[in-house]
């Protein structure tokens, strides 16, 4: 199947300062790509949905000022989680949905923990 | 109301047991539907498609039932590597974004 890469896989950061995570489709064009974030024990929840070239579309409560999305490519999306607190700590996850089909390959998650 | 609703478990059940989970789905208009199994920090990984006549893949069987928006996962045989979290999915259409539900987790006792 198609592969989709994440990095950092892990990553520790204080709070107030902003992380940066990638996403990217290795094998294939991705022209959406899907941010989720999943608490400890709670299912995924669709943070935006961001589309090539375009202004990602964001979830209801998911404050976009905070999080950042650019979708530049066909091949990489980014998120990044600004001005971050303990309460952003969570499991995120992106997944990216080829133009041929309408399968979407989740990425393998970063894990962030906000000190 | 979630949109997809699911028995969050935990199911534990004994090594060779079968197990069955269900979903219910409100949006009449779903057209796709999954399960997805996700192992403990991992990302959701997609266990098969379910189809309207049912469908069946080694010991894993999905069924759907669109008049009682109901869908279900039956496992048979169950072995220590099936404990997970289950996750239903459900798609409104093609190119729509999939909808998770809140998963349930199995746990399968030696």
């Amino acid at each position: 199947g198609a592969v989709v890469s994440q990095h950092p896989s892990r990553v520790i950061c204080k709070s107030g300062t902003s992380v940066k995570i990638e996403c990217r489709s290795l094998d294939f064009q991705a022209t959406t790509m899907f941010w989720y974030r999943q608490f400890p024990k709670q299912s995924l929840m669709l943070m935006a949905t961001s589309n090539e070239g375009s202004k990602a579309t964001y979830e209801q409560g998911v404050e976009k000022d905070k999080f950042l999305i650019n979708h530049a490519s066909l091949t990489l999306s980014t998120l990044t989680v600004t001005s971050a607190h303990p309460e952003d700590s969570s499991f995120y996850i992106c997944s990216a949905r080829g133009t041929a089909d309408y399968e979407q390959y989740f990425g393998p998650g970063t894990r962030l923990t906000v000190t | 109301r979630k949109e997809v609703e699911q028995d969050p478990g935990p199911f534990n059940v004994p090594e060779g047991a079968t197990v069955a989970f269900n979903c219910t789905y409100s949006n009449s208009a779903s057209q796709s539907f999954f399960w997805y199994r996700q192992d403990c920090r991992k990302e959701p990984k997609l266990l098969m498609s379910v189809y309207s006549s049912g469908n069946e893949d080694g010991r894993f069987t999905a069924q759907l039932n669109r008049a009682s928006q109901y869908i279900s996962l039956l496992i048979r045989d169950s072995k220590l590597s099936d404990s997970a979290t289950y996750l239903c999915v459900v798609k409104h259409s093609n190119a729509s974004k999939i909808i998770f539900g809140s998963g349930t987790r199995l746990s399968i006792q030696p």
